[in-house]
């Protein structure tokens, strides 16, 4: 089945300490993304990629980093910069040749930093 | 950037045909609107999206209107698995795929 993944699902950290999630999409799809969300709110851009190697800073990437080695993995670093860390991250993709397409998301991963 | 603005909520009874309002009274002329929804603690789910005419597929039915400074979405019989917090969302042309979502509207489908 192709779909994007990201684990793990539920993930407790330290304060202090950094904390990678995961997202792998084998859609062969060019774009990728990640967004935050806290309760009863939308999404917010974190950081998009739209090719592997480059990367760009969305709304609120302040306490995160990026990477984008490979086509199908763009995982994400919370920082102990982050100071609100606990949210629910959503990553999605998107082709990137295609005007007007539509992006598809990830389960999910929901931190707490305890 | 174009904005949208929705209700932060509304009601539908199981059956009936749920017409979920959207305003973009800024919108530009090459922007499209796009429909998501997002089931408690999910990732969102692509529904539909459209530039002028009217839309329709299995799910739903976009209707934009002739100004385009607002659009409805039409779900023609809601079901209780259709609960669930549905974005509008005008895309950004000059930058380069980014969404933007807002609050939202909560949708109620009651029994």
């Amino acid at each position: 089945d192709g779909g994007i993944t990201q684990s793990p699902k539920y993930l407790f950290r330290k304060e202090g300490q950094n904390v990678t999630l995961s997202c792998e999409q084998n859609l062969n799809h060019d774009a990728m993304y990640w967004y935050r969300q806290d309760p009863g709110q939308g999404l917010r851009l974190i950081y998009y990629s739209q090719i592997v190697n480059d990367f760009q800073k969305g709304d609120i990437a302040e306490g995160y980093s990026v990477s984008r080695e490979k086509k199908e993995s763009f995982p994400l670093t919370v920082t102990s910069a982050q100071k609100n860390p606990t949210a629910f991250y959503l990553c999605a993709s998107s082709m990137e040749v295609i005007y007007d397409n539509e992006q598809f998301f990830g389960p999910g991963t929901r931190l707490t930093v305890l | 950037d174009a904005k949208t603005t929705q209700p932060p909520s509304m009601d539908c009874a199981e059956g009936r045909a749920a017409n979920l309002p959207c305003n973009h009274s800024t919108i530009s002329g090459n922007e499209y609107v796009y429909w998501y929804r997002q089931i408690h603690s999910q990732g969102p789910q692509y529904i539909i999206h459209g530039l002028k005419n009217n839309e329709t597929n299995e799910m739903a039915s976009l209707i934009i209107t002739e100004d385009r400074k607002s659009s409805t979405l039409i779900l023609p019989h809601a079901t209780l698995r259709d609960t669930a917090v549905y974005y509008c969302i005008v895309r950004v042309l000059y930058n380069f795929n980014k969404f933007y979502f807002g609050s939202g509207t909560k949708l109620n489908v009651k029994p």
